[in-house]
């Protein structure tokens, strides 16, 4: 148990539909992330949240749109995605970014699979 | 700019000998280092992390990483490997300072044989 919780753990979505991907995290930290993980690619930073404020945003097309809207919840809104957005989407969160030294904690992901 | 290779992406041994995963970094600046775990169908656990204290690092699991910086490397050991770290691992690195992302390589499948 890592005190990050997703939901849906899967989900199936043609490309027309719109769908929203969900973190919680329990830990009282400030700062969330989501990871997109590909196979045989390396995690993909798509955006982080420090105190609820966007402070980055990996330039990941606007078919996806983040939102959060305090430091415990993240969502991921999704739609008209492409198959090629197929994946694992991790969310992360960790204390508030400082010097780089902070431990990230994962969920347990999403797998997303666009027909 | 900060980039992680993890050389060999399948590494195969047998129950009870010695894991040896590769992690080398490049960093312009001093780095922050970690190793990951995956196991099947779940997140990434933290193992270990390198922030400048020692430079062996102890992690869980029995696993232990050392820090070498003139061969800007971070390799991941255990003696004994058990069937249960049969997962998929990764090593990260953080700049630290204003950077704050995690650059992750592209990780190593361990498969541990009975």
């Amino acid at each position: 148990e890592t005190g990050v919780t997703q939901t849906p753990r899967h989900l199936v979505m043609g490309m027309t539909n719109k769908k929203s991907l969900k973190c919680e995290q329990h830990l009282g930290h400030n700062a969330m992330y989501w990871y997109k993980q590909s196979a045989k690619k390396p995690l993909e930073l798509m955006f982080v949240y420090n105190f609820k404020e966007q402070t980055e945003n990996n330039s990941v097309p606007s078919r996806f749109s983040p939102e959060c809207p305090n430091s415990s919840h993240l969502f991921l809104h999704l739609h008209t995605l492409q198959p090629e957005d197929s994946a694992l989407y991790l969310c992360a969160s960790s204390q508030a970014p400082g010097g780089g030294q902070e431990t990230q904690y994962f969920g347990p992901g999403t797998r997303l699979l666009v027909l | 700019a900060q980039s992680v290779t993890q050389l060999g992406s399948h590494v195969s041994v047998s129950e009870g000998a010695l894991v040896l995963l590769r992690c080398n970094y490049s960093s312009s600046v001093p780095p922050y280092l970690f190793w990951y775990v995956q196991y099947p169908n779940q997140g990434l656990q933290l193992l270990l992390k390198y922030t400048s204290a020692a430079t062996l690092v102890k992690g869980i699991n029995g696993f232990e990483a050392e820090f070498k910086k003139s061969e800007t490397s971070f390799h991941l050991t255990k003696p004994s490997a058990h069937m249960r770290d049969a997962a998929e691992y990764f090593c990260a690195v953080n700049s630290g300072g204003s950077n704050y992302k995690l650059t992750f390589g592209k990780g190593t499948l361990l498969t541990v044989n009975p």
